[in-house]
């Protein structure tokens, strides 16, 4: 298996573009996670899916922030626009149907730099 | 509300010496625990977890971890580092009121020395 496959792994962009991140869960899990790591706040949790829809969005920063899940194999974090605040590595998690606290297998993450 | 926080930021040890890194949670039941490693570069990966039963749990890579919950604590174990285990560590809770959110604590770096 691939395991969670992200892309871009580096993105640098200037404030006030667009930034879309990548997401491919393992094939067969059914639960989606994403997730933020800054220095000053550690690994926040920002929106969760399940079975392609969105549980949990309390995490998700602002308005400028959202994410989509339109298959089982693919979800996008989209930042419109970019601040510079928003720079941090993103993290994709995914997750078998076999439990709420069965094992999140974290991708290789995104680190984005806003200019 | 659930919380984890981990004392040390930076601890430094040995190549083949003991390790223990120190993990508090903060919960009024029975907490789903969890360690979690993170290589340069690399997204995390499960080391190990307790739900319930026996307080010592056993993990990836030599890692065990005990469960003490008058300390309300969650501490990691390693007999003999290797230097490949130096890594980001974090500890972490399982939200019961919200199934599958994980609080995450600040994570202690751990560096080896040869």
């Amino acid at each position: 298996d691939a395991g969670v496959i992200q892309s871009p792994r580096h993105e640098v962009t200037e404030m006030g573009q667009e930034v879309t991140l990548r997401c491919k869960p393992i094939s067969g899990h059914n639960s989606l996670f994403w997730y933020r790591q800054t220095m000053m706040r550690g690994l926040e949790l920002l929106i969760y899916f399940n079975n392609n829809v969105p549980i949990d969005d309390s995490g998700m920063p602002e308005d400028r922030f959202s994410a989509k899940m339109p298959n089982a194999s693919f979800s996008t974090l989209k930042i419109q626009p970019s601040e510079p605040r928003d720079s941090a590595v993103y993290f994709c998690a995914s997750r078998s149907s076999g439990g709420a606290w069965d094992t999140q297998y974290f991708g290789p993450g995104t680190r984005l730099t806003v200019l | 509300a659930q919380s984890v926080t981990q004392p040390d930021i930076h601890i430094t040890v040995s190549e083949g010496a003991s390790l223990e890194l120190r993990c508090n949670y903060s919960y009024g039941a029975t907490p789903y625990l969890f360690w979690y490693v993170q290589s340069p570069g690399q997204g995390l990966q499960l080391l190990l977890k307790y739900f319930s039963g026996d307080t010592l749990v056993q993990g990836i890579k030599g890692f065990e971890a005990e469960f003490k919950r008058s300390q309300s604590s969650f501490n990691l174990r390693k007999p003999s580092v290797h230097w490949s285990d130096a890594a980001e560590y974090f500890c972490a809770v399982g939200v019961q009121s919200s199934a599958s959110k994980i609080i995450f604590g600040s994570g202690t770096r751990l560096s080896i020395r040869p």
